[in-house]
């Protein structure tokens, strides 16, 4: 069964407190991983798209990585507008429907 | 900036009671899809157009979820009657053809449905 799963379910981060979150998956025929945040209320914006292990892509303060299994998002001296929830997703292995985790809620204190 | 928009921001209504969400997506977007996301959970797609034909509502509960884009343009789901265990944020998203495979979705900022 096509799964994601993310790790930890929240973070609690000082101001420049660098660290990273999981998103693991399980999907046969990888055809991309998908980052995106999420503010309270609103709804996911889009950051990042990765199709290859090895791949990196970088947003400011956000670096994202992907393995064979599993995609990490690194945040490098985060500020308190970092404050959300990350989301991950993939393409199911035999339909274009996104698979997404449940997220990581990452609060960032001054 | 283009945004998808929807209405209403906020929805309070009693169980067995009908309820509708609009979406308008971003122009030039061909495929609209509607997400119903649980508090603490992600987002888990309930039905996908493109243009005005349904490509996948699999998910969708078609004994009470309805939903419509008759020109193409915006698009309406309704619910009737509503249970408990709808309370959830309906989002909608649009995306350009092709791009389903980039993750290159744009999400309105949701309608958050309360049923008592």
């Amino acid at each position: 069964e096509d799964q994601v799963t993310q790790s930890p379910e929240a973070l609690r981060l000082q101001e420049g407190e660098s660290s990273s979150l999981n998103c693991s998956y399980t999907v046969s025929g990888l055809r991309g991983l998908f980052w995106y945040r999420q503010d309270p209320g609103k709804g996911p914006e889009f950051l990042f798209t990765l199709y290859s292990a090895g791949e990196e892509k970088e947003k400011e303060r956000l670096k994202a990585t992907l393995t064979k299994k599993e995609s990490f998002l690194h945040i490098t001296a985060p500020k308190p507008e970092d404050s959300a929830t990350y989301l991950c997703a993939v393409p199911g292995a035999y339909t274009d429907k996104l698979i997404f985790g449940t997220g990581t809620r990452l609060q960032v204190f001054p | 900036e283009a945004e998808v928009a929807q209405s209403p921001r906020y929805k309070i209504t009693e169980k067995s009671q009908a309820v509708a969400f609009w979406c308008d997506p971003i122009s030039g977007h061909a495929t609209l899809y509607w997400y119903r996301q649980i508090l603490g959970q992600g987002p888990e797609l309930l039905v996908q157009f493109q243009d005005e034909s349904v490509v996948d509502d699999s998910q969708l509960p078609k004994d009470r979820f309805s939903a419509e884009r008759l020109k193409g343009v915006d698009s309406t789901l309704k619910i009737q009657p509503a249970e408990l265990g709808d309370s959830a944020m309906y989002l909608c998203a649009s995306s350009l053809p092709g791009t389903a495979n980039t993750g290159e979705l744009f999400f309105g900022e949701g309608s958050r449905l309360t049923v008592l």
